[in-house]
């Protein structure tokens, strides 16, 4: 069964320093989507991407935060310079778009740290 | 009002037991409501959509209703591997995002 990939699992880093996560979401979708859950709270919306350009966006995705799909396959969530705050897990999912149900796929995130 | 309503539980139920979950949501634009499980530091993953008629898969049975902005979980004989967050999430559809509620924590115990 096809799924949504996501790496690093972990990535540890110093506040102030720029982060690069990734995922690789389900071949055929073509909707992507960027979700963070802070220990102990819900999951919460940060970004929506399609036909290469962000369709959606939460309070929380600041200037701070950029997405791009650079090939066709992969999607990355990037954070420029990292807060004690920033600290959570970080989810992708993926949705197709044509019929069907609206469901979306969630990768099994990365675990961000901000030291 | 939060977005999306549920009881935190966490709810300790003896194996084999019926357990009944609520949720109520604020936006009566919604569209498209589903309940999600997610294990301890693990991703949420679909456990089921919810229609208007109510659907059962198996031992989980939900429920919608739109005029009290109600959704329900019920999961019969309940097992020890059904021990997990169950998280009640809408969506205005059409690919918009998802908005989860805080999830109900489930134990199921021998």
């Amino acid at each position: 069964e096809p799924e949504v990939t996501q790496t690093p699992s972990h990535q540890v880093t110093q506040m102030g320093q720029e982060v690069i996560l990734r995922c690789v979401p389900i071949s055929n979708h073509l909707y992507f989507y960027w979700y963070r859950q802070i220990l102990g709270q819900k999951v919460e919306f940060l970004v929506s991407f399609y036909n290469n350009e962000i369709s959606e966006k939460s309070e929380i995705f600041d200037d701070q935060f950029s997405v791009e799909r650079p090939d066709g396959s992969n999607f990355t969530l990037k954070i420029r310079s990292t807060k004690l705050e920033d600290s959570a897990m970080y989810f992708c999912a993926s949705r197709y778009i044509a019929g069907g149900p609206d469901t979306q796929y969630f990768g099994p995130g990365t675990r961000l740290t901000v030291l | 009002r939060k977005e999306v309503e549920q009881d935190p539980g966490p709810f300790n139920v003896p194996e084999g037991a019926t357990v009944a979950f609520n949720c109520t949501y604020s936006n009566s634009a919604s569209q498209s409501f589903f309940w999600y499980r997610q294990d301890c530091r693990k991703e949420p993953k679909l456990l089921m959509s919810v229609y208007s008629s109510g659907n059962e898969d198996g031992r989980f049975t939900a429920q919608l209703n739109r005029a009290s902005q109600y959704i329900s979980l019920l999961i019969r004989d309940s097992k020890l591997s059904d021990s997990a967050t169950y998280l009640c999430v809408v969506s205005l559809g059409g690919g918009n995002k998802l908005t989860f509620g805080t999830g109900t924590q489930l134990k199921v115990e021998l």
